[in-house]
């Protein structure tokens, strides 16, 4: 079974600032097989990146997906107001979740 | 409008069950994979179980497998989660998701659309 590790575990950020959130898996997977996910409270999950790098419809040029192997990267390039939420990672060759990042305003 | 309902959820003593409903509007139904996802109170997101497009290939978490049963009636385009023997850890929010890519292949993809979730809550 394959694992995925978030890390941070919360990352404490300014508005304006950049977000670069990690997720590692256990064992290699398809760059194809990586998705991105921002959950705010109260809300259901929305989709940010699929294919470790493609942004989903709609999603704003700030959030970006990059990584191969098992070391995938999030990076929001700069962070609006929001953007702070709770962030998870998504094999799909398997569907398990990363435990998530929180970004929260520091 | 792509949407998705989930009904079914409520207060259930632990050892019974209970079935949870999805339906669907907005998009061809018979076109996508659907899964259930889960999330208990304060904690992260769980994938639960998965169903393609034919009802020919279903996979479960091992936390469910044996207990929990997914189908789905495409002419009433809707999706259900069957959940049998339930315990304690299973109280969550349980959402329905749909694939991104539609076909055969599409059951290893992303989710993008999901409902907002029912909630089950196990406990005598």
């Amino acid at each position: 079974e394959i694992v995925l590790t978030q890390s941070p575990g919360t990352l404490s950020l300014s508005p304006g600032e950049r977000a670069t959130l990690s997720c590692r898996a256990s064992q290699s997977i398809s760059s194809s097989y990586l998705g991105w996910y921002q959950q705010k409270p109260g809300q259901a999950p929305r989709l940010l990146i699929y294919g470790a790098s493609s942004r989903a419809t709609g999603i704003p040029d700030r959030f970006s997906g990059s990584g191969s192997g098992t070391d995938f990267t999030l990076t929001i390039s700069r962070l609006e107001p929001e953007d702070f939420a709770v962030y998870y990672c998504q094999q799909y060759g398997s569907f398990t979740f990363g435990p998530g990042t929180k970004v929260d305003i520091k | 409008e792509v949407q998705l309902v989930e009904s079914g959820g409520g207060l259930v003593q632990p050892g019974r069950s209970l079935r949870l409903s999805c339906a669907a509007s907005g998009f061809t139904f018979d076109d996508y994979a659907m899964h259930w996802v889960r999330q208990a109170p304060g904690k992260g997101l769980e994938w639960v179980s998965g169903i393609n497009w034919n009802s020919g290939s279903r996979d479960y978490a091992d936390s469910v497998k044996g207990r929990f049963t997914i189908s789905r009636d495409n002419a009433k385009n809707s999706l259900y989660l069957q959940m049998n023997s339930l315990r304690a850890e299973d109280t969550a929010l349980y959402y329905c998701a749909r694939v991104l890519r539609r076909g055969g292949s599409g059951y290893y993809s992303s989710f993008d659309y999901w409902g907002q979730g029912t909630l089950v809550t196990v406990s005598s």
